[in-house]
């Protein structure tokens, strides 16, 4: 079975700090990618990082990266620099190289001023 | 590029009305996404297309639910008769995911429906 799992129902972050929102997955392929997707309370679904198995090298878009650790089926996104626009729920998405993508159920991010 | 674009951006309706959602992918996209979100099941996703023929269907809930994707550029998902359980947001998403394994999944900004 393909599931996604994000432990971490809600987190919190002082502005300007750095938080780490955790992600684990199950799979037995070899070959998939991973993304994490970003949802204000507009509720519109943004792509924040996406991240390719076969990559050693963790992505990084600005202020986000990531922690791949394939291995342990681990994905967690380390957001540096909180802003109050970071506040949203982040989803955790993987992708195996068929058509479907399976999605955590979200942590809410509370960025205080 | 427009994106995604789906209609209504919200939809109110009685029970046991007809709601006929509609969704636009991005062009050239060869796969289509219909999902469903609530706060006590979260993301779901309920049917998707493979140039405009549906290859998995099995999270449509029930025979109320039907969708359709008679071309390229256009998608309805309709639910007859509605029931208040049925309120959420629906989202359509699309993606290519030819050679382009690593193309993302491409949001609409969903369709709030209500049932009252």
């Amino acid at each position: 079975a393909q599931t996604v799992t994000q432990s971490q129902p809600e987190m919190s972050v002082q502005e300007a700090e750095t938080v780490t929102l955790s992600c684990t997955y199950d799979t037995s392929e070899s070959d998939y990618y991973l993304f994490w997707y970003k949802q204000p309370p507009s509720r519109q679904m943004i792509l924040v990082i996406r991240q390719e198995a076969y990559k050693q090298q963790n992505a990084t878009e600005n202020r986000f990266s990531v922690n791949f650790q394939k291995a342990a089926k681990s994905f967690s996104l380390k957001i540096s620099d909180s802003q109050l626009g970071d506040a949203a729920m982040y989803f955790c998405a993987y992708r195996p190289l068929g058509n479907q993508f399976y999605f955590g159920t979200g942590t809410s991010l509370t960025v205080i001023p | 590029d427009a994106g995604v674009i789906q209609s209504p951006r919200h939809e109110v309706t009685e029970m046991g009305q007809e709601v006929t959602l509609r969704c636009k992918p991005i062009s050239g996209h060869d796969y289509l996404f219909w999902y469903r979100q609530t706060m006590m099941r979260g993301l779901e996703l309920l049917i998707y297309f493979n140039n405009n023929v549906p290859i998995d269907d099995s999270g449509m809930p029930e025979d109320r639910f039907s969708a359709k994707m008679p071309n390229a550029s256009f998608s309805t998902l309709k639910i007859q008769p509605s029931e208040p359980r049925d309120s959420a947001v629906y989202f359509c998403a699309s993606s290519l995911l030819g050679l382009q394994y690593n193309s993302p999944l491409h949001f609409g900004n969903g369709t709030r429906l209500t049932v009252t």
